[in-house]
């Protein structure tokens, strides 16, 4: 079993242009959330995926969008990119949507640099 | 809405020394708690968890105990190693549903031999 894996591992973009991440969840989970964690700080819940549509949202503006495929991979978009928006990008999968003893995995994350 | 507030870093230990690393929280209900560990250069890994009141989670020497009156889940662990170097972050899922976990700021332990 893979784990949850993101793509791509390092990204640099330049500043206003837009970016899509990647994320695949473990094998069996059909839930995807996605964290911003900067540097320093501690990770900051973007949004959560679950059967394709958004079922929460953090304080995040609407440059940050994001999309979950049939098979339960998703990805994060984020248009208009500030200098703001550099930080390390944490996908989560966990399965279902209940409070069950269920554990949320984390993928490695993708280290964004807008310059 | 739902906070962590854990102790700020770093924190420098000999090897075999005590830690604990303080946390409280703020939630309505009786929320899940986690401990999660960052190794340099990796993501977040869950270190152990505690789903209810009185509830101890446990893994790899460290412990924290659940305790509601004080909302507090403080990690110990009573003999440290060098490979313990790390940044530990307290979390909890709130009783909202949709799993959304809300982390801490995180507290970076480092281990001299």
């Amino acid at each position: 079993d893979a784990g949850v894996t993101q793509s791509p591992t390092h990204l640099i973009k330049t500043r206003g242009q837009q970016v899509t991440l990647r994320c695949s969840p473990k094998s069996g989970h059909d839930t995807v959330s996605w964290y911003q964690q900067a540097l320093g700080q501690g990770p900051q819940f973007i949004f959560q995926y679950y059967e394709e549509e958004e079922r929460q949202r953090g304080n995040f503006p609407d440059r940050f969008s994001g999309h979950q495929f049939p098979n339960y991979s998703s990805e994060l978009n984020v248009n208009a990119l500030l200098l703001g928006d550099s930080a390390l990008y944490l996908c989560a999968s966990s399965s279902g949507i209940s409070r069950s003893n269920t554990e949320a995995f984390f993928g490695q994350g993708t280290r964004l640099t807008v310059v | 809405g739902d906070s962590v507030t854990q102790m700020e870093g770093p924190v420098t230990l000999s090897e075999e020394a005590f830690l604990t690393i303080n946390c409280t929280y703020t939630a309505t209900g009786y929320p899940s708690l986690f401990w999660y560990v960052q190794y340099p250069g990796e993501g977040l890994q869950l270190l152990l968890k505690a789903t209810k009141a009185d509830d101890k989670g446990s893994n790899k020497g460290f412990e924290a105990t659940y305790r509601k009156e004080t909302t507090s889940f403080h990690l110990e662990k009573g003999s440290v190693q060098v490979s313990d170097s790390a940044v530990y972050f307290c979390a909890l899922e709130g009783t909202g549903g949709y799993q959304k976990v809300t982390f801490g700021t995180g507290t970076k332990l480092q281990v001299i031999p």
